[in-house]
């Protein structure tokens, strides 16, 4: 059974850099395009970017220039970061097996607020 | 970008009711539209994958149908269970987009 678990500071100073880790069980990393999404009850769903082990990477034009996505395959972890944050980036975290067609499975998510 | 809409925004329903949410996209996704079903407090599920093609594990009385523009999610027999916003999702062109979900009351 494929799981997946996002982890990571549940608070974030403006400014500063948050740093997401999925671990994902089931499934290995090397197969599959790995995206992560974000939801707020303003802007709903957003996807942030999807990663591919090849190094194939997409992002969001809207946070390109404040994103990085990478994996480590030996730990079957993907990992995000996003810079320079402020309270806009505050919302529920996911990460999603899939990114170049459905997302079937998904993270528990995981709720990070930007505040001093 | 493509933008998602759905309509309607709110359903308030009873148990047995037919259900038809739907979602229209900016522009044409082809089949690349999928359907997926968040529960208070939970992650997106996936209902429905390339616009009416039934997902394991989910029951039969969810269905998608549509292509192009243009899509529907239906639910035939609604239960209590299938309280939950809906939200379509299409991966024809990134950035992928979500629509901005249909959240069913029963």
């Amino acid at each position: 059974q494929v799981q997946l678990q996002e982890s990571g500071p549940g608070l974030v100073k403006p400014s500063e850099t948050l740093s997401l880790i999925c671990s994902v069980s089931g499934a290995s990393i090397s197969r599959y395009y790995w995206s992560w999404i974000r939801q707020t009850a303003g802007k709903g769903l957003e996807w942030i970017g999807r990663f591919y082990s090849s190094g194939s990477i997409d992002y969001n034009p809207s946070l390109k220039n404040r994103v990085t996505m990478s994996v480590d395959t030996s730990k079957n972890e993907v990992s995000l970061k996003v810079t320079s944050v402020t309270a806009a980036d505050t919302a529920v975290y996911y990460c999603a097996r899939g990114g170049t067609y459905f997302l079937d499975y998904w993270g528990q998510g995981l709720m990070v607020t930007v505040s001093s | 970008e493509i933008v998602l809409t759905q309509s309607p925004d709110f359903l308030s329903v009873t148990p047995k009711e037919q259900v038809t949410i739907t979602c229209r996209a900016s522009q044409n996704v082809y089949i690349s539209l999928h359907w997926y079903q968040q529960k208070a407090g939970q992650s997106p599920k996936l209902l429905i994958k390339y616009a009416t093609e039934s997902v394991s594990g989910v029951p039969s009385r969810f269905s998608g149908s549509g292509s192009g523009t243009d899509f529907t999610l239906t639910i035939s027999g609604l239960e209590s269970e299938d309280a939950a916003t809906y939200y379509c999702h299409q991966s024809s062109s990134l950035p992928i987009t979500f629509g901005p979900g249909t959240k069913v009351d029963i």
